[in-house]
Protein backbone atom coordinates (compact mmCIF):
# COMPACT_ATOMS: atom_id res chain seq x y z
CA UNK A 1 0.00 0.00 0.00
CA UNK A 2 1.03 3.34 -0.84
CA UNK A 3 1.78 5.76 1.89
CA UNK A 4 3.22 6.17 5.26
CA UNK A 5 3.42 3.17 7.88
CA UNK A 6 4.38 3.19 11.17
CA UNK A 7 4.48 -0.33 13.38
CA UNK A 8 3.32 -1.63 16.01
CA UNK A 9 0.57 0.34 16.62
CA UNK A 10 0.37 -0.45 20.11
CA UNK A 11 3.51 -1.04 22.53
CA UNK A 12 3.74 -1.70 25.97
CA UNK A 13 7.44 -2.17 27.85
CA UNK A 14 8.82 -2.06 30.53
CA UNK A 15 11.56 0.53 31.95
CA UNK A 16 15.20 0.12 30.79
CA UNK A 17 14.21 -2.08 27.71
CA UNK A 18 14.74 -1.51 24.24
CA UNK A 19 12.29 -0.73 21.95
CA UNK A 20 11.84 0.11 18.07
CA UNK A 21 9.69 1.90 16.48
CA UNK A 22 9.33 1.79 12.52
CA UNK A 23 8.11 3.59 9.90
CA UNK A 24 7.90 3.21 6.65
CA UNK A 25 6.89 5.21 3.69
CA UNK A 26 6.43 4.43 0.00
CA UNK A 27 6.82 7.94 -1.61
CA UNK A 28 10.51 8.17 -1.74
CA UNK A 29 10.48 11.13 -0.19
CA UNK A 30 13.53 12.63 0.81
CA UNK A 31 12.72 13.71 4.45
CA UNK A 32 11.86 12.10 7.42
CA UNK A 33 10.61 12.85 10.96
CA UNK A 34 9.80 11.64 14.12
CA UNK A 35 7.27 13.65 16.57
CA UNK A 36 5.88 12.52 20.14
CA UNK A 37 2.64 14.08 20.94
CA UNK A 38 1.69 14.71 24.49
CA UNK A 39 -1.60 16.13 26.22
CA UNK A 40 -0.66 19.94 26.31
CA UNK A 41 2.50 20.08 24.34
CA UNK A 42 1.37 19.60 20.55
CA UNK A 43 3.74 17.50 18.66
CA UNK A 44 7.74 17.50 19.33
CA UNK A 45 10.52 16.83 17.25
CA UNK A 46 12.88 14.22 18.20
CA UNK A 47 14.57 13.91 15.02
CA UNK A 48 15.16 14.44 11.61
CA UNK A 49 16.37 13.19 8.11
CA UNK A 50 17.26 14.80 4.99
CA UNK A 51 18.01 11.67 3.47
CA UNK A 52 19.17 8.15 3.44
CA UNK A 53 22.40 8.55 6.10
CA UNK A 54 21.72 12.34 7.08
CA UNK A 55 20.05 12.66 10.44
CA UNK A 56 19.81 16.07 12.69
CA UNK A 57 18.57 16.64 16.34
CA UNK A 58 14.82 18.21 16.97
CA UNK A 59 13.61 19.90 19.85
CA UNK A 60 13.36 16.69 22.11
CA UNK A 61 16.19 14.25 21.25
CA UNK A 62 17.67 12.61 24.75
CA UNK A 63 16.96 8.81 24.86
CA UNK A 64 16.61 8.53 20.99
CA UNK A 65 18.33 7.01 18.23
CA UNK A 66 17.52 7.04 14.80
CA UNK A 67 19.03 5.33 11.44
CA UNK A 68 18.61 5.94 8.27
CA UNK A 69 19.93 3.64 6.02
CA UNK A 70 17.38 3.51 3.33
CA UNK A 71 15.27 5.80 1.91
CA UNK A 72 12.14 4.58 2.69
CA UNK A 73 12.68 3.60 6.08
CA UNK A 74 13.47 5.52 9.61
CA UNK A 75 13.26 3.69 12.40
CA UNK A 76 12.98 5.21 15.92
CA UNK A 77 14.91 3.44 19.00
CA UNK A 78 14.56 3.75 22.59
CA UNK A 79 17.45 2.66 23.82
CA UNK A 80 16.68 2.19 27.93
CA UNK A 81 12.95 3.09 27.73
CA UNK A 82 11.82 5.56 30.72
CA UNK A 83 8.37 6.30 32.28
CA UNK A 84 8.30 9.74 30.42
CA UNK A 85 8.58 8.29 27.05
CA UNK A 86 5.07 6.92 27.51
CA UNK A 87 3.95 9.11 24.77
CA UNK A 88 2.61 8.57 20.98
CA UNK A 89 4.87 8.48 18.26
CA UNK A 90 3.96 9.96 14.87
CA UNK A 91 6.26 9.43 11.54
CA UNK A 92 6.07 12.07 8.80
CA UNK A 93 7.27 12.59 5.48
CA UNK A 94 7.90 15.49 3.00
CA UNK A 95 9.07 15.61 -0.59
CA UNK A 96 12.55 17.60 -1.09
CA UNK A 97 11.02 19.74 -4.34
CA UNK A 98 9.85 23.33 -3.07
CA UNK A 99 10.43 25.67 -0.10
CA UNK A 100 7.02 24.59 1.38
CA UNK A 101 6.25 21.04 1.51
CA UNK A 102 3.51 19.30 2.63
CA UNK A 103 4.28 16.49 5.94
CA UNK A 104 2.55 13.32 5.37
CA UNK A 105 2.21 11.64 8.77
CA UNK A 106 1.69 8.33 9.40
CA UNK A 107 -0.90 6.86 12.33
CA UNK A 108 1.25 7.27 15.10
CA UNK A 109 2.39 4.40 17.68
CA UNK A 110 1.18 4.53 21.10
CA UNK A 111 3.65 3.18 23.75
CA UNK A 112 3.71 2.92 27.16
CA UNK A 113 6.65 2.72 29.43
CA UNK A 114 5.50 0.73 32.92
CA UNK B 1 10.34 27.02 25.46
CA UNK B 2 6.87 27.53 23.32
CA UNK B 3 7.20 29.30 20.06
CA UNK B 4 4.11 29.48 19.19
CA UNK B 5 1.16 29.53 21.29
CA UNK B 6 -1.97 27.88 20.85
CA UNK B 7 -5.99 28.93 22.51
CA UNK B 8 -8.33 28.02 23.53
CA UNK B 9 -7.08 24.84 24.60
CA UNK B 10 -10.71 23.24 23.82
CA UNK B 11 -13.82 24.69 21.62
CA UNK B 12 -17.45 23.54 21.63
CA UNK B 13 -19.97 25.05 18.85
CA UNK B 14 -22.95 24.78 17.85
CA UNK B 15 -23.58 22.88 14.53
CA UNK B 16 -23.84 25.75 12.02
CA UNK B 17 -21.69 27.88 13.95
CA UNK B 18 -18.14 30.08 13.56
CA UNK B 19 -15.10 28.16 15.29
CA UNK B 20 -11.68 30.40 15.74
CA UNK B 21 -8.69 29.11 16.81
CA UNK B 22 -5.73 31.58 18.11
CA UNK B 23 -2.14 31.24 17.64
CA UNK B 24 0.40 33.44 18.53
CA UNK B 25 4.22 32.93 17.49
CA UNK B 26 7.54 34.85 18.59
CA UNK B 27 9.97 34.06 16.66
CA UNK B 28 9.94 36.32 13.27
CA UNK B 29 11.72 34.23 11.16
CA UNK B 30 8.58 31.93 10.84
CA UNK B 31 7.36 32.46 7.31
CA UNK B 32 5.08 29.45 7.08
CA UNK B 33 1.99 28.92 8.75
CA UNK B 34 0.36 25.72 8.17
CA UNK B 35 -2.53 24.26 10.08
CA UNK B 36 -3.40 20.21 10.78
CA UNK B 37 -6.57 18.64 11.60
CA UNK B 38 -6.16 15.46 13.79
CA UNK B 39 -8.78 12.99 14.22
CA UNK B 40 -8.98 9.98 16.77
CA UNK B 41 -6.92 7.45 16.29
CA UNK B 42 -4.95 8.95 13.33
CA UNK B 43 -2.47 10.89 12.47
CA UNK B 44 -2.13 15.06 11.36
CA UNK B 45 -3.55 16.18 8.33
CA UNK B 46 -2.42 19.70 6.54
CA UNK B 47 -5.63 21.45 6.46
CA UNK B 48 -4.75 24.64 5.15
CA UNK B 49 -1.65 27.04 4.86
CA UNK B 50 -0.32 30.41 4.74
CA UNK B 51 2.47 32.54 3.88
CA UNK B 52 3.07 36.05 5.83
CA UNK B 53 3.21 37.99 2.11
CA UNK B 54 -0.95 37.67 2.27
CA UNK B 55 -2.99 38.73 5.24
CA UNK B 56 -6.14 36.04 4.21
CA UNK B 57 -6.31 33.03 2.74
CA UNK B 58 -10.06 30.94 2.33
CA UNK B 59 -10.66 27.29 1.37
CA UNK B 60 -14.21 26.13 1.83
CA UNK B 61 -15.30 26.67 5.38
CA UNK B 62 -11.88 27.42 6.67
CA UNK B 63 -10.18 30.73 6.35
CA UNK B 64 -6.59 31.99 8.10
CA UNK B 65 -6.44 35.44 9.01
CA UNK B 66 -2.75 36.51 9.59
CA UNK B 67 -1.53 39.30 11.55
CA UNK B 68 2.03 40.23 10.74
CA UNK B 69 2.69 42.92 13.13
CA UNK B 70 0.88 41.24 16.36
CA UNK B 71 2.27 38.08 15.06
CA UNK B 72 -0.72 36.41 15.47
CA UNK B 73 -2.30 34.10 13.34
CA UNK B 74 -6.45 32.29 13.55
CA UNK B 75 -8.20 29.63 12.26
CA UNK B 76 -11.65 30.19 11.07
CA UNK B 77 -13.86 27.74 10.78
CA UNK B 78 -17.27 28.79 9.59
CA UNK B 79 -20.83 26.76 9.58
CA UNK B 80 -18.84 24.21 12.04
CA UNK B 81 -20.29 20.93 11.24
CA UNK B 82 -20.08 17.88 13.84
CA UNK B 83 -17.77 16.38 11.23
CA UNK B 84 -15.12 19.12 12.01
CA UNK B 85 -14.73 17.97 15.44
CA UNK B 86 -11.20 16.90 15.57
CA UNK B 87 -8.36 18.08 17.64
CA UNK B 88 -6.61 21.26 15.46
CA UNK B 89 -2.58 22.29 15.40
CA UNK B 90 -1.21 25.33 13.94
CA UNK B 91 2.43 25.46 13.38
CA UNK B 92 5.30 27.02 11.96
CA UNK B 93 8.66 27.00 9.83
CA UNK B 94 11.46 29.03 8.63
CA UNK B 95 13.16 28.26 5.41
CA UNK B 96 15.85 26.30 5.53
CA UNK B 97 16.69 22.49 6.41
CA UNK B 98 13.73 20.26 6.62
CA UNK B 99 11.52 22.67 7.25
CA UNK B 100 10.86 21.70 10.35
CA UNK B 101 7.28 22.43 12.15
CA UNK B 102 6.74 23.91 15.33
CA UNK B 103 3.62 23.04 16.74
CA UNK B 104 0.80 24.99 19.26
CA UNK B 105 -0.33 22.63 22.00
CA UNK B 106 -3.77 21.87 20.06
CA UNK B 107 -7.35 22.32 20.29
CA UNK B 108 -9.64 20.31 20.49
CA UNK B 109 -13.00 20.92 19.02
CA UNK B 110 -16.32 19.57 18.99
CA UNK B 111 -19.40 20.89 17.29
CA UNK B 112 -22.21 20.11 18.99
CA UNK B 113 -25.05 18.29 16.51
Amino acid sequence: DAGITQSPRYKITETGRQVTLMCHQTWSHSYMFWYRQDLGHGLRLIYYSAAADITDKGEVPDGYVVSRSKTENFPLTLESATRSQTSVYFCASSAMTGSYNEQFFGPGTRLTVL
Amino acid sequence: QQQVKQSPQSLIVQKGGISIINCAYENTAFDYFPWYQQFPGKGPALLIAIRPDVSEKKEGRFTISFNKSAKQFSLHIMDSQPGDSATYFCAASTAGSARQLTFGSGTQLTVLP
